[in-house]
């Protein structure tokens, strides 16, 4: 694919269900990040993966948060017992470091509301 | 403090006027400045790359750094209806690291 793609575009849950958003990164981008922007707010980083390295989980909010990441591929943000402030979009990004520069290209991102 | 203060606008021009966008960020130790562009319903793309101090343009953008002051901004000139959209900066102390988001501002040019 061209880009970063994430599904699903737009997901309406119940208080209290668990969710799980997807993100394919672009072939060969080793880097991989989650972040969350809340309406009128910036992003928030929330965990990054880098190739086979532990990832940088600092910026998940709560244990509700978790991800996975399977090699260089697919990534998945899970949401458990959801409640209304986890209501935001959620952006994936992917880059590859070259000579000390990187470029994080986004995708479309999952809009997640919370009822 | 904030890491990274960006004024939300809105703010509105007329097409053809040159338009400034402006952060402050509090960490010295942030090397890697950018600006993204966001269009409404859709992710950040990014628009200008700059490491360390300095100016960069690239068509109708500029984007200067000034490290002394802290101070980040991005220039358009000749400004055009599509570039109605929320600008954010965003910096990082190195490459692989998450980026410091500002809150973005909103422009609309009006034809």
């Amino acid at each position: 694919g061209a880009g970063v793609s994430q599904s699903p575009s737009n997901k309406v849950t119940e208080k209290g269900k668990d969710v799980e958003l997807r993100c394919d990164p672009i072939s060969g981008h080793t880097a991989l990040y989650w972040y969350r922007q809340r309406l009128g707010q910036g992003l928030e980083f929330l965990i990054y993966f880098q190739g086979n390295s532990a990832p940088d989980k600092s910026g998940l909010p709560s244990d509700r948060f978790s991800a996975e990441r399977t090699g260089e591929s697919v990534s998945t943000l899970t949401i458990q017992r959801t409640q209304q402030e986890d209501s935001a979009v959620y952006l994936c990004a992917s880059s590859l470091v070259l000579d000390r520069q990187e470029t994080q290209y986004f995708g479309p991102g999952t809009r997640l509301l919370v009822l | 403090q904030k890491e990274v203060e960006q004024d939300p606008g809105p703010l509105s021009v007329p097409e053809g006027a040159i338009v400034s966008l402006n952060c402050t960020y509090s960490n010295s130790a942030f090397q890697y400045f950018m600006w993204y562009r966001q269009y409404s319903r859709k992710g950040p793309e990014l628009l200008m790359y700059t490491y360390s101090s300095g100016n960069k343009e690239d068509g109708r953008f500029t984007a200067q750094v000034d490290k002394s002051s802290k101070y980040i901004s991005l220039f358009i000139r000749d400004s055009q209806p599509s570039d109605s959209a929320t600008y954010l900066c965003a910096t990082s102390h190195q490459a692989g690291t998450a980026l410091i988001f500002g809150k973005g501002t909103t422009l609309s040019v009006s034809s």
